[in-house]
């Protein structure tokens, strides 16, 4: 069973376009939703979290919107440059468990065109 | 170093053999955890230790697969009997603790079972 469901899986984006990656869940217990990017060859570095009591978190050009009744959620980046392009990985953990085990979607592979 | 050092970064081995991965967390980290990432999915949960003692293993595949982390710095991932299966990325994270809201991963150690 698939908890975390992304999409799409690949997605090409001209310089200065918006880039919408969305995901959605199925455990309600879930209440921390991070997004991670991972370089080739790197490991996934934390980008930008958001915890369902908000509806929208923004930090510079990455937003994240949040549906808790849709149980949706999803990426936003304004203004894309090539320096964005990388994998996107949405993931969901319920933090008030007895350990902080993330649940990841399966990657969206991001190019930006210059 | 200040990141999370993993090694080897390529390890190459034949079916049947025994396999020991490293990782050394971020200096201070109390939670470290290790994720397998196959081509084109996301990072799969394997194991947490909080301290030296392994809080969650279960994903772990089965028995062939063992971790420990005997001074609650530095881990290893045991794998015996290695199958052809096994071959992918294997991620190592840390954290300062539950709930800080932020995994730092390794750059991984690509393994290859021929």
């Amino acid at each position: 069973q698939q908890q975390v469901k992304q999409s799409p899986q690949s997605l090409i984006v001209q310089k200065g376009g918006i880039s919408i990656i969305n995901c959605a869940y199925e455990n309600t217990a879930f209440d921390y939703f991070p997004w991670y990017q991972q370089f080739p060859g790197k490991g996934p570095a934390l980008l930008i979290a958001i915890r369902p009591d908000v509806s929208e978190k923004k930090e510079g050009r990455f937003t994240i919107s949040f549906n808790k009744s849709a149980k949706q959620f999803s990426l936003h980046i304004m203004d894309s440059q090539p320096g964005d392009s990388a994998t996107y990985f949405c993931a969901a953990v319920n933090s008030g468990g007895s350990n902080y085990k993330l649940t990841f979607g399966k990657g969206t592979l991001l190019t930006v065109n210059p | 170093g200040a990141g999370v050092s993993q090694t080897p970064s390529n390890k190459v081995t034949e079916k049947g053999k025994y396999v020991e991965l490293r990782c050394d967390p971020i200096s201070g980290h109390t939670a470290l955890y290790w994720y397998r990432q196959s081509l084109g999915q996301g990072p799969e949960f394997l194991i947490y230790f909080q301290g030296t003692g392994a809080a969650d293993d279960s994903g772990l595949p089965n028995d062939r697969f063992f971790a420990v982390r005997p001074e609650g710095s530095v881990s290893t991932l045991k794998i015996q009997r290695t199958e052809r299966g096994d071959s992918a990325v294997y991620l190592c994270a840390s954290s300062a603790g539950l709930n800080t809201g932020e995994l730092f991963f390794g750059e991984g150690s690509r393994l290859t079972v021929l």
